[in-house]
Formats: C-alpha cells, sequence, structure tokens
C-alpha cells in the first residue's frame, strides 16, 4: 500500500535550471496538493488540484506550474529555479468526507538550490 | 485573513509530564481542525480531526484535542509524555477546500 509517492528525495539544482518534482497517489483520491515547507512558516499551499484537468493557485505559487491528467500524478514544475525555493516539498492527496478533506502526505522532497 | 496561530514554536516537557500545545485560529464559522505529527525526515501524519460532534476528540498515541468556539482554540494534550513523542507538531484547519497550517511547534522530551 504506498499511498502518496514521491520522488526524489533530494535535489540539489543551480540557479535557472528547471525541473520537475514528481507526485503519485494510489488511493484514487480526487483532490491532490502541493505544500512548500520552511522554518517557522509552517506548510504553504503552492498548488492544487480537485481533479483531472483542473488546477488552481494556492498560497505561494509564482515560480511553479502544474498539471494534472491523470488522477493518480500531480507533477510540480519548478520553470527557473531560484535560492528562495530551497525547501522541502510535499504532495498530499485528499479524501473528502462529510465537507472536510484529510490529507495524506508524502516523505517529502528536499530542494536546495544553489 | 484566514489564520492559524500556535503558540510557542518549541516546547519542553520531562517524561511522564503532561503535554499542551496551543492552537487558535480565525473563522468565523464552524471549522474542520486537525493536528498532524511530523517525526525527522518523514511526511506529516494525522493524530486527529474535529469535523462535528463531541468537542472532546481523541487521536493516536494517546493525544487529545478540545474544539472551543467560543475561544476559537483546539489545543493538544497527552497526559504522559513519551520520549517517542518528540517531534514537530502542526495544527491545520480547513477553510473551503484549503488546508491552512500553523507555523509548527517543535516538541522535546526530556529523559
Amino acid at each position: 500500500n504506498a499511498g502518496v509517492t514521491q520522488t526524489p528525495k533530494f535535489q540539489v539544482l543551480k540557479t535557472g535550471q528547471s525541473m520537475t518534482l514528481q507526485c503519485a497517489q494510489d488511493m484514487n483520491h480526487e483532490y491532490m496538493s502541493w505544500y512548500r515547507q520552511d522554518p517557522g512558516m509552517g506548510l504553504r499551499l503552492i498548488h492544487y488540484s480537485v481533479g483531472a484537468g483542473i488546477t488552481d493557485q494556492g498560497e505561494v505559487p509564482n515560480g511553479y506550474n502544474v498539471s494534472r491528467s491523470t488522477t493518480e500524478d500531480f507533477p510540480l514544475r519548478l520553470l527557473s529555479a531560484a535560492p528562495s525555493q530551497t525547501s522541502v516539498y510535499f504532495c498530499a492527496s485528499s479524501y473528502v468526507g462529510q465537507g472536510y478533506t484529510e490529507a495524506f502526505f508524502g516523505q517529502g522532497t528536499r530542494l536546495t538550490v544553489v | 485573513a484566514q489564520s492559524v496561530t500556535q503558540l510557542g514554536s518549541h516546547v519542553s516537557v520531562s517524561e511522564g509530564a503532561l503535554v499542551l500545545l496551543r492552537c487558535n485560529y480565525s473563522s468565523s464559522v464552524p471549522p474542520y481542525l486537525f493536528w498532524y505529527v511530523q517525526y525527522p525526515n518523514q511526511g506529516l501524519q494525522l493524530l486527529l480531526k474535529y469535523t462535528t460532534g463531541a468537542t472532546l476528540v481523541k487521536g493516536i498515541n494517546g493525544f487529545e484535542a478540545e474544539f472551543k468556539k467560543s475561544e476559537t482554540s483546539f489545543h493538544l494534550t497527552k497526559p504522559s509524555a513519551h520520549m517517542s513523542d518528540a517531534a514537530e507538531y502542526f495544527c491545520a484547519v480547513q477553510y473551503g477546500n484549503k488546508l491552512v497550517f500553523g507555523a509548527g511547534t517543535i516538541l522535546r522530551v526530556k529523559s
């Protein structure tokens, strides 16, 4: 039972490089989201999706793109990496209950931009 | 603006002592509330949630939290701390279809 799988676990990028963080879930959840975690700031929502073909911006979307072609996958693309994007990135897949959503998180991707 | 405030970025308790982690939120309507725990180098794991019904919610590992609407609070407690409870704890509130997280509280348990 894999749950939410993120790859890679660690990545070092040079300023200006682009890359894609992968996220896959096997729970058939419609709702998926990306967060970044920075010390003292908790988790901040980057982008989210309520189903295949539907995405929207969160609190800190600048510099990131997403797409959702399948229910299972929700990749996050960094267009031109900047040192300010050094962070730990978490993907979450959410179960939607009686009005509430319960999020299941991946193990995270630790990204360093030099 | 919607916000979640966790009082104390670091809390230190002795093994066997009471754990109290504080969370306050801004909301004008009854919210859905969550506590998550993060162990080092891992993702977040749900401890407990309040959706409707009883305001005292029990979770995993002996933790519980009480929703107090009048105080807009959802504090997390555990009667007796164990060394294995050392981790970072996040309070989260659902606003619409989004989760908003507090800044987190790192719990240290002293032997």
